[in-house]
């Protein structure tokens, strides 16, 4: 079974900063990358996603970055805001054409005004 | 729309008991899942059940049961609760098919004592 691993656990980011996520996977031949939004007492959320047939998906200040031949992927948030301080889980499908999704370990972000 | 409905939210158990956490779907979803969430670890599937009639196991289903009452309804079934089952529990529903959102429950807080 795939295997995610995502870094950093946490990460503090001052207002108007970058925040920078990475995840790193094992099959090459997984092709769904989403990425998780948990705020405190509630359940994920999907946030953004990607397929590998393109490099980088932009929504609004949410940014994916993938490297398929260095079998990682990236979420990037620019313009950081305090409204964004949540827990952030990559994930991919558990086996190629898997519908279930296994999940990184999260990164716990804190965006400082 | 309710969309993912969890109960209760909150459990205390003693070592040996038993008990059931009940979801619910409003959205017609054919796919239903179990995940457990623990500081580190990320979210850890326990069972899920692609369609009505069907369930599958996950990465860590020892100690678990699962039933599919309907379409709508996926339990799961703690028969003897022990401290290592203390996490939060999250229900997930999504259409069938690759690459289609999961949508979560907003969890069931279980301590075991």
């Amino acid at each position: 079974q795939q295997q995610v691993k995502q870094s950093p656990q946490s990460l503090i980011v001052q207002k108007g900063g970058i925040s920078i996520i990475n995840c790193a996977y094992e099959n090459t031949a997984f092709d769904y990358f989403p990425w998780y939004q948990q705020f405190p007492g509630k359940g994920p959320a999907l946030l953004i996603a990607i397929r590998p047939d393109v490099s980088e998906k932009k929504e609004g200040r949410f940014t994916i970055s993938f490297n398929k031949s260095a079998k990682q992927f990236s979420l990037h948030i620019m313009d950081s805001q305090p409204g964004d301080s949540a827990t952030y889980f990559c994930a991919a499908p558990a086996f190629q054409g898997a519908q279930k999704l296994v999940f990184g370990q999260g990164t716990r972000l804190t965006i400082n005004p | 729309n309710a969309g993912v409905t969890q109960t209760p939210k909150f459990q205390v158990l003693k070592t040996g008991q038993s008990m059931t956490l009940q979801c619910a779907q409003d959205m017609n979803h054919n796919s239903m899942y179990w995940y457990r969430q623990d500081p580190g670890m990320g979210l850890r599937l326990i069972y899920y059940s692609a369609s009505e009639g069907t369930t599958d196991k996950g990465e860590v289903p020892n100690g678990y049961n699962v039933s599919r009452l309907n379409k709508r309804e996926f339990s799961l079934r703690l028969e003897s609760a022990a401290p290592s089952q203390t996490s939060v529990y999250f229900c997930a529903s999504s259409f069938s098919g690759w690459g289609t959102e999961a949508f979560f429950g907003q969890g069931t807080r279980l301590t075991v004592v």
